[in-house]
């Protein structure tokens, strides 16, 4: 099955720095790449995601590329902010059964 | 609109308990179902999904189970829990189709103790 890593597990930015966390997946079959971020005690939600038809997609201070011949994307987060502090995952999933596959987080502190 | 409700948001029980945490979606029909672990500091480890009325898969061998009794349905259950049970449970839901966002639970915090 798919096997999705992510790096780093912990991020410490000063505000208003850019953020980038890593993701490699095992599965060339996986075509659909989001990202979530959670907040202390809360559910996960989605911020953004990435079909393999695309290579990059951008909203606002948040983007993610996908490079699928290396089997890798990633999240970058520019001029970031206190409330930004928050777990990152990435996912990847395939097929009509979305069996998606997290990441471990990337826990992300942004210092003001 | 759709909704997701997880029930309770926090329980504590006793090793060697039974365990029933209960999901329920609103507003859709056939959604796949998921149950995720968080443990303390650590990434959204998948359990069991579903894809139908009675239909579990299950990814972690573990003395937990699931099943789908309804539609829009997924109860995670333990004849008796472990120690190594606690943690972060999340059900979760997404449309039956390929590429779609999930939506989650508000997420149980279970401590064996």
């Amino acid at each position: 099955g798919e096997n999705v890593e992510q790096h780093p597990s912990t991020l410490s930015v000063q505000e208003g720095d850019s953020a980038v966390i890593k993701c490699t997946y095992s599965d060339s079959a996986s075509n659909y790449f989001p990202w979530y971020k959670q907040e202390l005690g809360k559910r996960p939600q989605l911020i953004i995601d990435i079909r393999s038809n695309v290579g990059e997609k951008k909203d606002q201070r948040i983007a993610v590329t996908l490079n699928k011949t290396a089997k890798h994307f990633s999240l970058h987060i520019t001029e970031t902010q206190p409330e930004d502090s928050a777990v990152y995952f990435c996912a990847a999933s395939y097929g009509n059964n979305n069996d998606m596959r997290f990441g471990a987080g990337t826990r992300l502190t942004v210092k003001p | 609109s759709q909704t997701i409700h997880q029930w309770p948001a926090t329980l504590v029980q006793p090793v060697g308990s039974p365990l029933s945490l209960e999901c329920t979606v609103e507003g859709t029909s056939n959604p796949n179902l998921y149950w995720y672990r968080q443990a303390a500091g650590r990434g959204l480890q998948l359990l069991f999904y579903s894809v139908g009325i009675g239909q579990i898969s299950s990814e972690v061998p573990q003395n937990l189970s699931a099943s789908r009794p309804q539609d829009r349905q997924f109860i995670l259950s333990s004849k008796k829990l472990l120690l190594s049970d606690s943690g972060f449970y999340l059900c979760a839901w997404t449309r039956d189709s390929p590429n779609t966002e999930a939506f989650f639970g508000q997420g149980t915090r279970l401590t064996v103790v």
